[in-house]
């Protein structure tokens, strides 16, 4: 079964850190794109962050750009998402998604995670 | 950035109905649009791709629509199991970016 398994998430004070891993499993990892979508509450999904199979390519959201990094290890089959600088705003669930097509192609998703839930407050 | 504008923002239907829910874009996206329903508490999950390709499992009952800017998802008789919220999605340029959502309601 492909499966992705999101952990990490919590209560931050603003201005802090946190790490997102997000586990796959039922795949070949390394040959497909993998996506950080996330939604604030009550509100819309927001593409924020993907990196290409071999992790050569990467793409951040304005509003993350500079204060997020995306990352992942091939051997563990896991991706990540280290979040600092982090503000009310980025209170939201974040979910890890799978693109649909194998190779560098930043289309649709189509295995997502049940999400991990962040909230920034003092 | 393309900007994705859904309408309506809600509906009110029944058992049986059939839905129309409709994404516009900002500029012409050439059928790069994918669907997605999404559940309270659950992650989204894809019914459409390439404007009105099934993805496998999903019902027949679900279809897409359009072309340039417009484009549409049609349940042609609504059951219980999909009153949820439902968002297109294009991939025609980066960023990605969703439309606002359509919440299908019970009447």
């Amino acid at each position: 079964e492909v499966q992705l398994v999101e952990s990490g998430g919590g209560l931050v004070q603003p201005g802090g850190s946190l790490r997102l891993s997000c586990a796959a499993s039922g795949f070949t990892f390394n040959n497909y794109a993998v996506s950080w979508v996330r939604q604030a509450p009550g509100k819309g999904l927001e593409w924020v962050s993907a990196l290409s199979g071999s992790g050569g390519s990467t793409y951040y959201a304005d509003s993350v750009r500079g204060r997020f990094t995306i990352s992942r290890d091939n051997s563990k089959n896991t991706l990540y998402l280290q979040m600092s600088s982090l503000r009310a705003e980025d209170t939201a669930v974040y979910y890890c998604a799978k693109f649909s097509i194998a190779g560098n192609y930043y289309y649709y998703m189509d295995v997502w995670g049940k999400g991990t839930t962040v909230t920034v407050s003092s | 950035d393309i900007q994705m504008t859904q309408s309506p923002s809600s509906l009110s239907a029944s058992v049986g109905d059939r839905v129309t829910i409709t994404c516009r874009a900002s500029q012409g996206i050439s059928n790069s649009l994918a669907w997605y329903q999404q559940k309270p508490g659950k992650a989204p999950k894809l019914l459409l791709y390439a404007a009105s390709r099934l993805e496998s499992g999903v019902p027949s009952r679900f279809s897409g629509s359009g072309s340039g800017t417009d484009y549409t998802l049609t349940i042609s008789s609504l059951q219980p199991e999909d009153f949820a919220t439902y968002y297109c999605q294009q991939y025609y340029r980066t960023p990605l970016t969703f439309g606002g959502g359509t919440t299908v309601e019970i009447k």
